[in-house]
C-alpha cells in the first residue's frame, strides 16, 4: 500500500522568502504523485502533478516540485512566496493503474508572514 | 462553469441523531467521490461511484454510513445514528468520466460537522 509523509506540520516564512514543503512516499510499484492546495473555507485544488517524464513539474503560480525517485521524494517549492500563499498543502500519490484511490499526506499548513 | 456544490456547509447534531449531506458534481463529470477529512489529516476516500454504481466503498463504515447516487448526478452521504467521534469535514469531489489515476479530482467545499 501507498504512504505518505509530510514532516512539517506548520511552515511560517517571510513574504518574498523561498519556501519548501517536503514530501516523501512509499510505494513499491510506479505512482502518480499530486500536490493540492486548499485555502481557507475551499475545496482543495489540484497545484501540479507528476506522471511521467521530465521530473521538475511547474504550476502557473511559481510552484514547482522536483520527483526524485531514489529518495522517494516529491518536495514543492517556490522562490518567493507571496501573503496569497497561504494556506494547507497536500501532497497525493496513487498507483500507475488505470484506477487507484488517491492517498493524501497530512497536509503542511503555510503561513506568510508580511 | 459551477463548480462541485455541497450542502449543508456547517451541521451541528447530538450524537444518536441522523445527518444527510448532499453533494452536486461538475456537469459532465460522472466519478463522485466522498471523502473523510479529520483535522489536522488529509481526505480520506469513503466512496467512489461509477455514474450510478458504487466501484468503491471498501472504506465506508456501512454498519451506519450509507450513500447514493440514484441518478448518476447529485449524490447523498447518509450517517444514521451519528457519533461524537463522526465530527469532522466530509468532502465531496469529481471528475471526468472513465477514472484514471491520474484524473484531476475537483473538490467541493466540505460540509463541517460538529456532533455533540
Amino acid at each position: 500500500a501507498q504512504s505518505v509523509t509530510q514532516l512539517d506540520s506548520q511552515v511560517p516564512v517571510f513574504e518574498e522568502a523561498p519556501v519548501e514543503l517536503r514530501c516523501n512516499y512509499s510505494s513499491s510499484v510506479s505512482v502518480y504523485l499530486f500536490w493540492y492546495v486548499q485555502y481557507p473555507n475551499q475545496g482543495l485544488q489540484l497545484l501540479l502533478k507528476y506522471l511521467s517524464g521530465s521530473t521538475l513539474v511547474e504550476s502557473i503560480n511559481g510552484f514547482e516540485a522536483e520527483f526524485n525517485k531514489s529518495q522517494t521524494s516529491f518536495h514543492l517549492r517556490k522562490p518567493s512566496v507571496h501573503i496569497s500563499d497561504t494556506a494547507e498543502y497536500f501532497c497525493a500519490v496513487t498507483k500507475k493503474t488505470s484506477y487507484d484511490k488517491v492517498i493524501f499526506g497530512p497536509g503542511t499548513s503555510l503561513s506568510v508572514i508580511p | 462553469e459551477a463548480g462541485v456544490v455541497q450542502s449543508p456547509r456547517y451541521k451541528i447534531i447530538e450524537k444518536k441523531q441522523p445527518v444527510a449531506f448532499w453533494c452536486n458534481p461538475i456537469s459532465g463529470h460522472n466519478t463522485l467521490y466522498w471523502y473523510l477529512q479529520n483535522l489536522g489529516q488529509g481526505p480520506e476516500l469513503l466512496i467512489r461511484y461509477e455514474n450510478e454504481e458504487a466501484v468503491d466503498d471498501s472504506q465506508l463504515p456501512k454498519d451506519r454510513f450509507s450513500a447514493e447516487r440514484l441518478k448518476g448526478v447529485d449524490s447523498t452521504l447518509k450517517i444514521q445514528p451519528a457519533e461524537l467521534g463522526d465530527s469532522a469535514v466530509y468532502l465531496c469531489a469529481s471528475s471526468r468520466t472513465g477514472a484514471s489515476s491520474y484524473n484531476e479530482q475537483f473538490f467541493g467545499p466540505g460540509t463541517r460537522l460538529t456532533v455533540l
